[in-house]
């Protein structure tokens, strides 16, 4: 299957501190990239739908001036997280879209928010 | 009502028994449906695709499709420890490129 990097895998912060996330397809090119969180023992909840050089389209329920996302070119999209809290602590997960609808996970982000 | 269901488990088998995992949506427009292999604190991995009805083999796998019946099924054949995990249903094809996930399927693989 094809190969999805995220960068970093974990990070702790301070309260009100902006943290960037890159989630980069490294052998397709990815029109459409995803991202989701997860909550422990919950499922995939997704965020935001990210469209090379246009803007992300998020979903019901999910600020888009603290969660900014950005997608530059076909192999990049990064998520950023905006004056976090506790209670954005989260494990985000990217994902890149193929050619028949399947989508490839990258290996998440794990943030915990001090 | 949830677009995907799924039983959320555990569902316990000894090793080497079939393992079947069950999955209904309710779109009837939907076009393409998965299996993901999500291990505790890990991202999900895709381990089967299908989008024509009936079976599709791949190793131990088997994926079955019913859209009559909007139904959709996995199968682990001589099922091992290392499948213990949780499988994510996800159907897409009529969302703009969105797959919408079942809540998951808990396995558990008795040695």
């Amino acid at each position: 299957g094809a190969v999805v990097s995220q960068h970093p895998s974990r990070v702790i912060c301070k309260s009100g501190t902006s943290v960037k996330i890159e989630c980069r397809s490294l052998d397709f090119q990815a029109t459409t990239m995803f991202w989701y969180r997860q909550f422990p023992k919950q499922s995939l909840m997704l965020m935001a739908t990210s469209n090379e050089g246009s803007k992300a389209t998020y979903e019901q329920g999910v600020e888009k001036d603290k969660f900014l996302i950005n997608h530059a070119s076909l192999t990049l999209s990064t998520l950023t997280v905006t004056s976090a809290h506790p209670e954005d602590s989260s494990f985000y997960i990217c994902s890149a879209r193929g050619m028949s609808d399947e989508q490839f996970f990258g290996p998440g982000t794990r943030l915990t928010v001090l | 009502q949830k677009e995907v269901e799924q039983n959320s488990g555990p569902l316990s088998v000894p090793e080497g028994a079939i393992a079947s995992l069950n999955c209904t949506y309710s779109d009837r427009g939907s076009q393409s449906f998965f299996w993901y292999r999500q291990y505790s604190g890990k991202s999900p991995e895709l381990i089967m695709s299908i989008y024509s009805n009936g079976d599709k083999e791949d190793g131990r796998f088997t994926a079955q499709l019913n859209k009559a019946s909007q139904y959709v099924s996995l199968l682990i054949r001589d099922s091992q420890p290392s499948d213990s995990a949780t499988y994510l249903c996800a159907v897409g094809g009529n969302q703009g490129g969105k797959l919408i996930f079942g809540q998951g399927t808990e396995l558990s693989v008795k040695p």
